[in-house]
């Protein structure tokens, strides 16, 4: 009962740097989703995947890439890291958009 | 635009006092009313989906309600390990859920 499963759990990058946040899901859904959770904020999204090939974005896409890689897989990249992306991350993935969602356990991460 | 707002931001409860969470929103054409357990680290848990006004679900100690305008997550006799963060989402036109901020409850033994 993987469902979710997100790389990697903590990492710390200096400003300037580029990485890219892994997601996988096991449950054969179509959509999925990007959020960041910063306290006081709430949970926003940064970019989702309605289907397999399509990419949309959601409220706070800036500074933000995404792949599909395909019905499993969707990737975050930031190109080049700032303070401002201090953030805990979360994929998501649901049967469709219009579906409950359900999330991964976080990607801490810190940019000095 | 649609905006989600949660209250209160933060709830303490003794165990055993029953007590409700607020989730109000405006959005047009409602399609969904989600509530998340989230605990510390952790990524938020599902809990229910509401689709239409009057609808009630229940799981343990909780049952959520919703009506036009707001649902609750009404919580009784609470013990400790329901202390978490509960989230609410609307999901409207767009089909994308709109979060609210989150209470946290701290149910003290």
């Amino acid at each position: 009962n993987a469902g979710v499963t997100q790389t990697p759990k903590f990492q710390v990058l200096k400003t300037g740097q580029s990485m890219t946040l892994q997601c996988a899901q096991d449950m054969n859904h179509n959509s999925m989703y990007w959020y960041r959770q910063d306290p006081g904020m709430g949970l926003r999204l940064i970019y989702y995947s309605a289907s397999e090939g399509t990419t949309d974005k959601g409220e706070v896409p800036n500074g933000y890439n995404v792949s599909r890689l395909n019905k499993r897989e969707f990737s975050l990249r930031l190109e080049s890291a700032a303070p401002s992306q201090t953030s805990v991350y979360f994929c998501a993935s649901s049967e469709e958009t219009a579906n409950t969602i359900y999330f991964g356990e976080g990607s801490w991460l810190t940019v000095v | 635009e649609d905006q989600v707002t949660q209250s209160p931001e933060a709830l303490r409860l003794q165990e055993g006092e029953s007590s409700s969470l607020n989730c109000s929103y405006t959005v047009s054409g409602l399609r969904g009313l989600f509530w998340y357990r989230q605990d510390p680290g952790k990524g938020p848990e599902f809990l229910f989906t509401l689709y239409s006004a009057g609808e009630e679900k229940e799981k343990e100690r909780l049952k959520a309600t919703l009506t036009k305008k707001e649902s609750f997550l009404h919580i009784t006799a609470p013990k400790p390990e329901d202390s978490a963060t509960y989230l609410c989402a609307f999901r409207g036109g767009s089909y994308i859920p709109t979060f609210g901020r989150g209470t946290s409850l701290i149910v003290h033994p």
